[in-house]
């Protein structure tokens, strides 16, 4: 258990509304993810930190924004959500002795 | 432009034989793979990597192939049970996106009894 833990679990929302979605870990890791699962595509990566306050974007990171002010909490943000970022969303951990990471239940978002 | 290709979506083996999942690459400079297991709403969950300096990696029933020449590797499983039955995705560590990881679209793997 890399102690991962996602808010909320589940959560439908209307197409223009900011939703955030927390993302909290308890083992002091410098570096975590914030991926998008869909169907037909694997997961793909939204944004990173490597750091508090440090982040960087991915490969879709299109209408998302993120925040890591403290090292346990990795926040994203939809400013203004639309039907196409209904996705289950998971964030991850960098495993501190290997490349390996480790990954959150997942927050199933629908935007309608 | 995929990086990571899993090209059969989805795989039937019967109890105690083995499965072979495989995973095609396109960047002779990746240096570290790594398959990942996903159940229906749970996160996916480490299986077993393998360096670019090795060929082989094992661990229990779970063995990791790597063809560099080919850019090619596979996860092979024996035997298979039963709760092996999941989405398995093929991953490859990304130096230049803060170690992030670069997946496969997946190959679902059913296990029939």
């Amino acid at each position: 258990d890399a102690g991962i833990t996602q808010s909320p679990r589940h959560k439908v929302t209307e197409t223009g509304t900011p939703v955030t979605l927390r993302c909290h870990q308890t083992e002091n890791h410098r570096y975590m993810y914030w991926y998008r699962q869909d169907p037909g595509h694997g997961l793909r990566l939204i944004h990173y930190s490597y750091g508090v306050k440090d982040t960087d974007k991915g490969e879709v990171s299109d209408g998302y924004s993120v925040s890591r002010s403290k090292t346990e909490d990795f926040l994203l943000t939809l400013e203004s959500a639309t039907s196409s970022q209904t996705s289950v969303y998971f964030c991850a951990i960098n495993h501190r002795a290997s490349y390996e990471q480790y990954f959150g239940p997942g927050t199933r978002l629908t935007v309608t | 432009d995929q990086q990571v290709k899993q090209n059969s979506p989805s795989l039937s083996v019967q109890e105690g034989r083995i499965s072979i999942l495989n995973c095609d690459y396109t960047n002779s400079m990746f240096d570290y793979f790594l398959w990942y297991k996903k159940y229906p709403a749970e996160g996916p969950t480490f299986l077993i990597s393998i360096s670019s300096i090795k060929d082989k990696n094992e661990d229990g029933r779970f063995t990791v192939f790597l063809n560099k020449s080919a850019k090619h590797l596979s996860l092979h499983i024996v035997p298979s049970q039963p709760g092996d039955s999941a989405v398995y995705f093929c991953a490859v560590l990304n130096s230049n996106s803060g170690y992030a990881l670069n997946f496969g679209k997946g190959t679902s793997l059913l296990v029939t009894p």
